[in-house]
C-alpha cells in the first residue's frame, strides 16, 4: 500500500511568508506526528495528532506554528511570517494505536530566505 | 540535553565486515528503542527496534543489543553491503502510552566496495 506521502517536497519562502506543509498518512494509520531536522541535528518532535483527541502541541517552537489534521487523516502544518531558523526538513510520520513504530514521509524541505 | 547521544558522526566500513553503530541514552524512563535508516532525499526509514525488556534482537544481518545498566545500545550489521550506506538515527520511546520519539542526530555509514 501507500506510504506517508508530503507535498511540496521542497518549498522556498520569503522571511516574513507564510507557509504551509502538507501530509497524507498511511490508511488506517489513526496517529500521526510531525518532526523537523535541522542541517547537522536530529529530529525535533513539534506535534502528535490521535484520532478526535486534542493534539499535544508541547513541541511546537512558537505560537508562529499550527498544525491542524481534518477528518482524522490529512494534516497541515503552517508556519506564519517564516525566519529564517526555520529552514528545516519538516517530516510527517504516521502509526496504528497502541503500536511504537512511526513510519515516515520523505519531508519537505524549507528554505527561508 | 541531549537525551540520545550518537558521538560518531561518520563510520567507514569495507564490505563483507561488521559494522556496529552505538546509541547512549540518559533517560531511564525510555523504554522501547528503534533504529532508523535515511537515504539522501528520502524519510527515515524503519529498520530495527528492541524493547528493554530484551537485551538482544536479530532480524537477518540486522541485530540490536541493548545493555540497559550502561543505557546503550548498538546496531550491528554482518555481513555489511554498499546499499547500507546511509545516516542512521537511534531513538528512544518514554514509558507506557508515551508516542514521542527522542533522536539522536544520527551517524552516516559508508560502506567501502
Amino acid at each position: 500500500g501507500a506510504g506517508v506521502s508530503q507535498s511540496p517536497s521542497n518549498k522556498v519562502t520569503e522571511k516574513g511568508k507564510d507557509v504551509e506543509l502538507r501530509c497524507d498518512p498511511i490508511s488506517g494509520h489513526t496517529a500521526l506526528y510531525w518532526y523537523r531536522q535541522s542541517l547537522g541535528q536530529g529530529l525535533e518532535f513539534l506535534i502528535y495528532f490521535q484520532g478526535n483527541s486534542a493534539p499535544d502541541k508541547s513541541g511546537l517552537p512558537s505560537d508562529r506554528f499550527s498544525a491542524e489534521r481534518t477528518g482524522g487523516s490529512v494534516s497541515t502544518l503552517t508556519i506564519q511570517r517564516t525566519q529564517q531558523e526555520d529552514s528545516a526538513v519538516y517530516l510527517c510520520a504516521s502509526s496504528l494505536l497502541g503500536l511504537n513504530t512511526q513510519y515516515f514521509g520523505p519531508g519537505t524541505r524549507l528554505t527561508v530566505l | 540535553d541531549q537525551q540520545v547521544k550518537q558521538n560518531s558522526p561518520s563510520l567507514s566500513v569495507q564490505e563483507g565486515r561488521i559494522s556496529i553503530l552505538n546509541c547512549d541514552y540518559t533517560n531511564s524512563m525510555f523504554d522501547y528503542f528503534l533504529w532508523y535508516k535515511k537515504y539522501p532525499a528520502e524519510g527515515p526509514t524503519f529498520l530495527i527496534s528492541i524493547s528493554s525488556i530484551k537485551d538482544k534482537n536479530e532480524d537477518g544481518r540486522f541485530t540490536v543489543f541493548l545493555n540497559k545498566s550502561a543505557k546503550h545500545l548498538s546496531l550491528h550489521i554482518v555481513p555489511s553491503q554498499p546499499g547500507d550506506s546511509a545516516v542512521y538515527f537511534c531513538a528512544a520511546k518514554n514509558g507506557a502510552g508515551s508516542y514521542q520519539l527522542t533522536f539522536g542526530k544520527g551517524t552516516k555509514l559508508s560502506v567501502i566496495p
